[in-house]
């Protein structure tokens, strides 16, 4: 039974960088069959994909942000991690990880999500 | 690039039926998409996928009162004998290579 778990600091202050891990139990991040991505939600409104990564290391990420997004993988940990510099207040938001299967592109199991607020 | 459509809300009676629909842009009505439910306070849940012609595969454990069917660029989300807790957002999603964009969300409220 896969199951992902986000973690991060709760609380970012303006400028600075977020920074969150998934840890995946239940199945491996080395699945040639799946990327894993990152989604956002701010309070309130839609969701918005942020980017994808392989377990190559290959990634893909919304052009919208992608000049301050990275996302990496640990296979030791079995971990994915996203990192987006420069936040500002805007950058509020839950941020879910997801298993994103390669032959489509859709999220079939995602994790419960982590608040991350940034404030000065 | 692809955008999604979807109305803002939908509301019905408990025990009715209510489709919910998700609208593919100009030059893409033969993407798949995904359906998602997010209850609140909760992560969102992928119920199935479906593609142009109407076939769909639900995730594990996802109740056949829930059904997809499509027609052109419209893809529909059918719920039957609602339930209290299918009051809920619902959010369509399609791909692309390298890219990955969802709908705006429906909220479903049940009467």
């Amino acid at each position: 039974h896969l199951q992902l778990q986000e973690s991060g600091p709760g609380l970012v202050k303006t400028s600075e960088t977020l920074s969150i891990t998934c840890t995946v139990s239940g199945g491996s991040i080395r699945n040639n069959s799946y990327n894993w991505g990152w989604i956002r939600q701010p309070p309130g409104k839609g969701l918005e994909w942020i980017g994808s990564i392989y377990y190559t290391g290959t990634t893909y990420y919304n052009p919208s942000l992608k000049s301050r997004v990275t996302i990496s993988l640990d296979t030791s940990k079995n971990q994915v991690s996203l990192k987006l510099s420069s936040v500002t207040a805007a950058d509020t938001a839950v941020y879910y990880c997801a298993r994103d299967e390669v032959l489509t592109g859709l999220f079939d199991c995602w994790g419960q999500g982590t608040l991350a607020t940034v404030s000065s | 690039q692809v955008v999604l459509t979807q109305s803002p809300s939908a509301s019905a009676s408990l025990g009715a039926s209510v489709k919910l629909t998700c609208t593919l842009s100009s030059g893409h009505s033969r993407y798949a998409i995904a359906w998602h439910q997010q209850q609140p306070e909760k992560g969102p849940r992928f119920l199935m996928k479906l593609n142009s012609d109407g076939g769909h595969n639900k995730g594990a454990g996802i109740s056949d009162r829930f059904s997809g069917s499509s027609s052109g660029a419209e893809r529909y989300l059918t719920i039957s004998s609602l339930q209290s807790d299918d009051e809920a957002d619902y959010y369509c999603q399609t791909w692309g290579t390298g890219i990955r964009v969802f709908g705006g969300g429906t909220k479903l409220t049940v009467l």
